[in-house]
């Protein structure tokens, strides 16, 4: 168990819908980073937050934001959902930074269907 | 941007045998190199990582060395076991908030 919690674990939902992700990194840490991982793919770097702000953008399309609350928990918001969309869709905690303070605790994942 | 190449996608090896997994980066800011084993389902978890200042580290049947000028580092798995087949992703941290993955190698022990 590596602390980071996700939720739903699955999902199912139908094209055109809008879905939220939810992630409570392990206790202490301060950095939230979300990936989507596609059927047989990498790990596609979304977005990452510390303390409640942005802090670094990857590949993210607009139909997609993501925020972290005063609680540190985090919210991965899908819209207009494609079928494209479907995928894997990681949570990893650290307490800073990697570059600073190493590895990345990953969560279970939340696998999202899209039909 | 930044980018993490990594090769082969796919390795097949005879248990007992070696197998390497070679990355190469493009930010020469990165300064943290981590590889991570994700097993059919399962989450990525760290197996071994690797600051700039450093060349080599070994960690009993795994090891990974860094070449900074070349900006490529490598994970050497000896010895290998069933139980090692899984996918393998090296990462390079591109300044401390962003840590970007290579695409991945499946490897196959066979028995």
């Amino acid at each position: 168990d590596s602390g980071v919690t996700q939720t739903p674990k699955h999902l199912i939902t139908a094209t055109g819908q809008r879905v939220t992700l939810r992630c409570s990194p392990r206790s202490g840490d301060l950095s939230v980073y979300w990936y989507q991982q596609s059927l047989d793919q990498g790990l596609q770097f979304l977005i990452q937050y510390y303390n409640g702000e942005e802090r670094a953008k990857g590949n993210i399309l607009e139909r997609f934001s993501a925020q972290q609350f005063p609680d540190l928990h985090s919210e991965l918001n899908l819209s207009s959902l494609e079928l494209g969309d479907s995928a894997l869709y990681f949570c990893a905690s650290s307490l800073t930074g990697t570059g600073r303070t190493g590895e990345l605790f990953f969560g279970e994942g939340s696998r999202l269907t899209v039909l | 941007g930044e980018n993490v190449e990594q090769h082969p996608s796919t390795l097949s090896v005879q248990e007992g045998d070696s197998a390497v997994i070679k990355c190469t980066y493009s930010d020469s800011a990165s300064n943290y190199f981590p590889w991570y084993k994700q097993e059919l389902g399962k989450r990525p978890q760290l197996i071994i990582d690797i600051r700039s200042n450093v060349g080599e580290k070994k960690d009993q049947r795994i090891a990974v060395t860094l070449n900074k000028t070349a900006k490529h580092f490598s994970l050497h798995i000896t010895e290998t076991q069933p139980e090692d087949s899984a996918v393998y992703f090296c990462a390079a941290d591109t300044g401390g908030f962003k840590t970007i993955f290579g695409a991945g190698t499946r490897l196959f022990v066979k028995a």
